[in-house]
């Protein structure tokens, strides 16, 4: 089972930060946190991923608790491209194996 | 710098037939894992590769094989096709090391009648 719990669906308008949440309260001190997304029809696509530092690339901002408990997954300016599902993925040691969740369902309104 | 490619992109089959699937991955990566996307069941694991050798498999019955070869391109297999094994079957390349991201192709479409 997935150790993420996510939102179903979220909305945002064009232009502003999307800010999706993600609770992993039971991840180990070792496990780092993933998101990756999924437009329609095509491969998941990875995003960011941290530790316990909060982390920023040319995709989006990730902020991890102090605890760890839980993430949030910034995209500062949203475009209609954003739309897509979010996988908040808590990486599980060893092999490259991913437990998937359902995701949360983020439409970027115009 | 090519992404994950896989073939071919749809795949229609008859109950009780057997099908190949092919992946290849980005140049420089040895591990390939392949996810099974249904409806009901999102993406599940099936199973990952790494230099040749299965290091990890998911809960798919036997009928689910894969391989690798030496040039790191994988295949993977389905033995007697059930209606239930409709679904996009993706395959994932990295580089293997502990924690490296993985790069997703867009996915086989496989139809079982």
């Amino acid at each position: 089972d997935a150790k993420t719990t996510q939102p179903p669906s979220m909305d945002c308008a064009e232009g502003r930060a999307a800010n999706l949440p993600c609770n992993h309260s039971t991840i180990s001190g070792n496990e780092y946190v993933y998101w990756y997304r999924q437009i329609h029809s095509q491969g998941p696509q990875y995003i960011i991923h941290g530790l316990k530092n909060n982390e920023t690339n040319e995709m989006a901002s990730l902020i991890i608790t102090e605890d760890r408990k839980s993430s949030t997954l910034i995209l500062p300016h949203a475009t209609l491209r954003d739309t897509a599902v979010y996988y908040c993925i808590v990486q599980i040691q060893g092999a490259q194996k991913l437990v998937f969740g359902q995701g949360t369902r983020l439409t970027i309104n115009p | 710098k090519a992404g994950v490619t896989q073939t071919p992109r749809y795949l229609i089959k008859t109950r009780g037939q057997q099908v190949t699937l092919s992946c290849s991955p980005i140049s420089g990566h040895r591990s390939v894992s392949w996810y099974q996307q249904t409806p009901g069941q999102g993406l599940q694991f099936l199973f990952e590769y790494f230099s040749e050798t299965q290091r990890n498999k998911g809960n798919f019955p036997g009928r689910f094989s894969g391989r690798q070869f030496s040039n790191s391109r994988s295949e993977m297999n389905v033995s007697t096709l059930e209606l239930g094994d409709s679904a996009l079957y993706l395959c994932a390349s990295s580089l293997g090391r502990i924690n490296s991201p993985l790069h997703f192709g867009n996915g086989t479409r496989l139809t079982v009648t």
